[in-house]
């Protein structure tokens, strides 16, 4: 099975930083990456796909990119809303895969 | 409106088994991919089950293989989970959720339902 790990757990971060966030697969798994954000109490909503295609609909501020083992997620000039847990998800293989979070806080 | 609305998370006892559904509207419900994924605090988010939109093909994790089953009922717009044989570790919030494609794969999941709690206790 394939194990996706995230990097840090948590970060602190001010509204207009920029905050970079990053997934390891354990073997290769092509471009086929996503990331999801997620609110307390909410769903998750996903954000990019395709390691770096823009779901509808998401802010321009959110980039995805990366192939094979290694990917990063980047939030330019974060927003109060952005403040959030953020997940990544492999979705090549069976079975599929989420890493733990990073929880992006103030 | 497009969205997805689980129920039947219940209180069920270790051995116990329990049927959840996910009611889907506002899109073409038999023309894509569905899944299951659980989310707990200790173990994050978890893919449990998926269903191909195309072919009705059926994937599962592998700590609920042989105990759970998803279908799909495309007249009623309608998604299932059947869990038997349920243990402590399978409580969860169960996220119902649409895949961006018919086939299911690549599985990214664009639409997400709010979610129903499974509790399985003594």
């Amino acid at each position: 099975d394939i194990q996706m790990t995230q990097s840090p757990s948590s970060v602190s971060a001010s509204v207009g930083d920029s905050v970079t966030i990053t997934c390891r697969a354990s073997q290769g798994i092509g471009s086929w990456l996503a990331w999801y954000q997620q609110k307390p109490g909410k769903a998750p909503k996903l954000l990019i796909y395709a390691e770096s295609s823009l779901q509808s609909g998401a802010p321009s501020r959110f980039s995805g990119s990366g192939s094979g083992t290694d990917f990063t997620l980047n939030i330019s000039s974060l927003q109060p809303e952005d403040f959030a847990t953020y997940y990544c998800q492999q979705a090549n293989s069976y079975p599929l895969a989420f890493g733990g979070g990073t929880k992006v806080e103030i | 409106e497009v969205q997805l609305l689980e129920s039947g998370g219940n209180l069920v006892q270790p051995g116990g088994s329990l049927r959840l559904s996910c009611a889907a509207s506002g899109f073409t419900f038999n023309i894509y991919g569905m899944s299951w994924v659980r989310q707990t605090p200790g173990r994050g988010l978890e893919w449990v089950s998926g269903i191909s939109g195309s072919n009705g093909n059926m994937y599962y994790a592998n700590s609920v293989k042989g105990r759970f089953t998803i279908s799909r009922d495309n007249s009623k717009n309608t998604l299932y989970l059947q869990m038997n044989s349920l243990r402590a570790e399978d409580t969860a919030l169960y996220y119902c959720a649409k895949a961006t494609y018919n086939s299911g794969w690549p599985w990214y999941f664009d639409l997400w339902g709010r979610g129903t709690l499974v509790t399985v206790s003594s």
